[in-house]
């Protein structure tokens, strides 16, 4: 079957680091997703990793092990506006839907 | 980049009311659409997945005859909710992928419609 784990709930400080982890066993894997969604709003595509290693965007950055079945998103220079869950998925073939933890809902405090 | 147009936004409506919900890609080619439903600080689950010509193919546990999936041509697919009660209510939100991509493109998402039933 499918599973993916991420914490549940974090806060962190503005201005601050955090790492949101997620591990993940699926029957294949194509890639992994990291998405933010604001509460009420549909999910934005923040990173894409399928090989392993560091991928960086602006403030935002994503690590995958596949050996390992984990991931993590590193948000830096925390903001106000971060404040949202964080969905990790996984595409476990070709042309198949994202299957998607059940997210990490981040605070972040002043 | 690639869109997605979802309507309506929010439904309230009477219990036993049929809802129709559209999903559209607006600047690409979709032949394959998701429909997802989710519940308060609940994650995203899978309905089904809308193939266009062809019948949807429903998730474990969601009733296809409840649950209508149209998806009549490559840029539009639509879920009627048929004879909705309470227990229906939850956000609901499409997603696509433009079918030329490769697989490393992301699932666009639409910006969800809101279920009310009363």
């Amino acid at each position: 079957g499918q599973n993916i784990d991420q914490p549940t709930e974090m806060t962190a400080t503005e201005g601050a680091i955090v790492q949101i982890n997620c591990t993940y066993q699926t029957s294949g894997f194509n890639g992994l997703f990291w998405y933010q969604q604001h509460a009420g709003e549909a999910p934005t595509f923040l990173s894409y990793n399928v090989l392993d290693g560091l991928e960086e965007k602006g403030r935002f950055s994503s690590f995958l092990s596949r050996s390992k079945g984990y991931s993590y998103l590193l948000l830096k220079e925390l903001q106000m506006k971060d404040s949202a869950s964080y969905l990790c998925a996984v595409r476990d073939g070709g042309n198949t839907p994202l299957v998607f933890g059940k997210g990490t809902r981040l605070s972040v405090i002043a | 980049g690639a869109v997605v147009s979802q309507h309506p936004s929010w439904v309230i409506c009477k219990s036993g009311t049929s809802v129709k919900i559209e999903c559209r890609s607006l600047d690409f080619q979709a032949t394959t659409m998701f429909w997802y439903r989710q519940f308060p600080k609940q994650s995203l689950m899978l309905m089904a997945t809308s193939n266009e010509g062809s019948k949807a193919t429903y998730e474990q546990g969601v009733e296809k005859d409840k649950f209508l999936i149209n998806h009549a041509s490559l840029t539009l697919s639509t879920l009627t909710v048929t004879s909705a009660h309470p227990e229906d209510s939850s956000f609901y939100i499409c997603s696509a992928r433009d079918g030329r991509e490769y697989s490393n493109q992301p699932q666009h998402f639409g910006d969800g419609t809101r279920l009310s039933i009363l």
